[in-house]
């Protein structure tokens, strides 16, 4: 399995709600990734963990939560977030953070935010 | 200036052609990424460069470390190339730095 799953593909959402961003992989790597990546613009870190610990955080507001409850699964919690959040949501994983390692990408979460 | 710059920005190319798209970046890297993005999709590592060359199928990744330049090349380009391919760098900070990538179509 060389796969990184997220869930929804989609998401609409108003900016009272609170939802959240599912990522998953079953490929033992212990760095994940959240990207942020507006339309026709290449992807922007926000949050990296190794080893299950936030090791990286990109000044993201504090809208964007994440959470890392186990070394396969990694959570991005949305809460009061504004119309310019809306972008495609990237996972990605790695073995390990380190810069030889090559990082699998999930199909993305496309959030609109109303 | 980016630190990392593709061109060109967008490709058109007929079923059959060989493909070539270029990146120069500024900064001292560790490896070198080239991906594959599909409109609305995620994005798919094609290769992992540090030096030389490789190839994948119809696919070959050159780098040259002193020229701080890449290039990936298609062979036999394909409709279903079509996508675009972004250069990103992984340098001292431990980060991607991503190109601007380059939007390719691939006519039948």
């Amino acid at each position: 399995d060389t796969e990184v799953t997220q869930t929804p593909k989609h998401l609409v959402m108003g900016m009272t709600n609170k939802k959240s961003l599912k990522c998953e992989q079953h490929m033992g790597h212990r760095a994940m990734y959240w990207y942020k990546q507006k339309a026709k613009k290449p992807p922007e870190l926000m949050f990296v963990y190794s080893y299950e610990k936030l090791s990286i955080n990109e000044s993201v507001p504090s809208r964007f939560s994440p959470e890392c409850p186990n070394s396969s699964l990694l959570n991005l919690h949305l809460h009061a977030l504004q119309p310019e959040d809306s972008a495609l949501y990237l996972c990605a994983s790695s073995q390990v953070n380190r810069v030889d390692e090559k990082l699998f990408f999930g199909s993305g979460t496309q959030l609109s935010v109303l | 200036k980016n630190e990392v710059e593709q061109s060109p920005q967008n490709l058109t190319a007929q079923e059959g052609e060989f493909i070539t798209i270029n990146c120069s970046y500024s900064v001292g890297i560790s490896a070198l990424h080239w991906l594959q993005q599909h409109p609305g999709g995620g994005i798919v590592s094609l290769f992992m460069l540090s030096s030389g060359k490789k190839k994948h199928g119809r696919l070959i990744a050159t780098i040259n470390i002193q020229e701080k330049h890449s290039s990936l090349h298609i062979t036999a380009s394909h409709p279903r190339d079509s996508a675009v391919y972004i250069c990103a760098v992984r340098g001292a900070t431990n980060k991607l730095i991503f190109g601007t990538g380059t939007l390719l179509a691939v006519q039948p």
